[in-house]
C-alpha cells in the first residue's frame, strides 16, 4: 500500500529551527511536495523536490532521498506565523498527489 | 487576484437536504480536482478532470457527484448529505501539461451539516 508518515505535532521556539520529516512508501515517485495550511484555510504550496537533495527557499529548505524514501522541510528563524501544518505529499505513478495526515507546528514565543 | 475561487465560503445544509459546490478558475489549468478534507487529517481525493475527462476514486461516495461543464467551472453535488459529510471541500487546479506540475488550492468551503 501507499504510505506517507511524518508526526502529527512539533512544538519549537520562536526564532529557533525546526525539521519536520517525512518518509513515504508510494507505487512510483514523480517528486515530494510541501504544503502549509493553516487551521481552516487551504494549503498553500511551499517545495518540490524531484531529485537528490536540497532545496533553500528563502527561511524554508526541503530536503529529498529517494533511496531512503525521506524527506525534510526546515524552518528557521521561526516566526509566529509558522504556527500550522506542514504536509507531505508524493506523487505517486499516476501523479496524483499521497497526502501525509500533516504535521501541527506550534510555535511558543 | 483570486485564481482559484470556491463559493460559497460556509455552507451550512440540513441533513438530507442536497448541496451544491462550485469552483473556478481563471487559470486556464486544464486539471481540477476535488478533495474532503476533515479536521487533523489528510485530503481525500474525491474526482478529477483532465480536461473532460472525468475520474471517480474508487471509494468515493455515490453520494457524491462532480460535473464540469467547461474549463473554469467544477461542481461538487452531495445529494443527500449526511453529518460525515461535514468537512473542509477544497478545490484545485493543475496545468497539465507537465506531469509533475504543483496544484494550487481554492480557499475551500466549510460544509456543516444539522
Amino acid at each position: 500500500g501507499q504510505n506517507i508518515d511524518q508526526p502529527t505535532e512539533m512544538t519549537a521556539t520562536e526564532g529557533a529551527i525546526v525539521q519536520i520529516n517525512c518518509t513515504y512508501q508510494t507505487s512510483g515517485f514523480n517528486g515530494l511536495f510541501w504544503y502549509q495550511q493553516h487551521a481552516g484555510e487551504a494549503p498553500t504550496f511551499l517545495s518540490y523536490n524531484v531529485l537528490d537533495g536540497l532545496e533553500e527557499k528563502g527561511r524554508f529548505s526541503s530536503f529529498l532521498s529517494r533511496s531512503k524514501g525521506y524527506s525534510y522541510l526546515l524552518l528557521k528563524e521561526l516566526q509566529m506565523k509558522d504556527s500550522a501544518s506542514y504536509l507531505c505529499a508524493v506523487m505517486d505513478s499516476n501523479y496524483q498527489l499521497i497526502w501525509g495526515a500533516g504535521t501541527k507546528l506550534i510555535i511558543k514565543p | 487576484d483570486a485564481m482559484v475561487i470556491q463559493n460559497p465560503r460556509y455552507q451550512v445544509t440540513q441533513f438530507g437536504k442536497p448541496v451544491t459546490l462550485s469552483c473556478s478558475q481563471t487559470l486556464n489549468h486544464n486539471v481540477m480536482y476535488w478533495y474532503q478534507q476533515k479536521s487533523s487529517q489528510a485530503p481525500k481525493l474525491l474526482f478529477h478532470y483532465y480536461d473532460k475527462d472525468f475520474n471517480n476514486e474508487a471509494d468515493t461516495p455515490d453520494n457524491f457527484q462532480s460535473r464540469r461543464p467547461n474549463t473554469s467551472f467544477c461542481f461538487l453535488d452531495i445529494r443527500s448529505p449526511g453529518l460525515g459529510d461535514a468537512a473542509m471541500y477544497l478545490c484545485a487546479t493543475r496545468t497539465g501539461t507537465g506531469s509533475t506540475d504543483t496544484q494550487y488550492f481554492g480557499p475551500g468551503t466549510r460544509l456543516t451539516v444539522l
